[in-house]
């Protein structure tokens, strides 16, 4: 069973500040990650997908990727109370490259 | 505009009905799948389709079905075996199936 996981939160920092998510994943295998942000009664949003070790850069995002490890992180410079959401983690596994979602991350972005 | 159109947005299930959410993209996709999210959980897959005629089970396929009959539809059907069916159902698509996944608005069922 391929298993996804992320602290439910609620993850609380103040606008301004960095917000630092992180996920981990028990596939070795898996090749492809991506973060997806979910307002409050709305669909997933794609914000991020990152294929290689290291960091991937777009804007306030920025997307961690440590295989190793077997955890990825997306970090949200200069946060704003419009970020305030809840982030999903989605991993895809080399066999099947169908995702798995974690159970996600609440943040609250405080003024 | 190209993207995915969920139909209706909020559907009403008499026990013992079947009923069948609409799920259209325009942006000639090939790959297309079904997710069921419950409060406070993360999406759990139900159905999905790499290309035309051809559809994998997920995780969670009892009680559902679904076509792929067009390369722009992928209905999903909520049988009467479906015991337990109120959640928010969200179709996606992609490329192909090593890209991501974008979604639709999607469908908020309840029983009545």
């Amino acid at each position: 069973q391929k298993e996804v996981e992320q602290n439910s939160g609620p993850l609380s920092v103040p606008e301004g500040a960095i917000a630092s998510l992180n996920c981990t994943y028990s596939d070795r295998g898996s090749q492809s990650f991506f973060w997806y942000r979910q307002y409050s009664g709305k669909s997933p949003e794609l914000i991020m997908f990152i294929y290689s070790n290291g960091d991937k850069e777009d804007g306030r995002f920025t997307a961690q990727l440590n295989k190793a490890s077997q955890y990825v992180s997306l970090l949200i410079r200069d946060s704003q109370p419009s970020d305030s959401a809840t982030y999903l983690c989605a991993v895809e596994s080399g066999g099947s490259y169908i995702p798995t979602f974690g159970r996600g991350t609440s943040l609250i972005v405080h003024p | 505009d190209g993207g995915i159109t969920q139909s209706p947005k909020y559907l009403f299930r008499k026990e013992g009905q079947n009923v069948t959410l609409s799920c259209e993209q325009n942006l000639n996709h090939d790959a297309m799948y079904w997710y069921r999210q419950d409060p406070g959980q993360g999406l759990r897959l139900i159905y999905y389709s790499q290309i035309v005629n051809d559809f994998q089970k997920g995780d969670i396929a009892e009680g559902y079905s679904v076509s792929r009959e067009k390369k722009e539809s992928f209905p999903l059907t909520v049988t009467s075996a479906q015991k337990n069916p109120t959640a928010f159902y969200l179709c996606a698509s992609s490329i192909d199936r090593k890209q991501p996944q974008h979604f639709g608005d999607g469908t908020r069922l309840s029983i009545l």
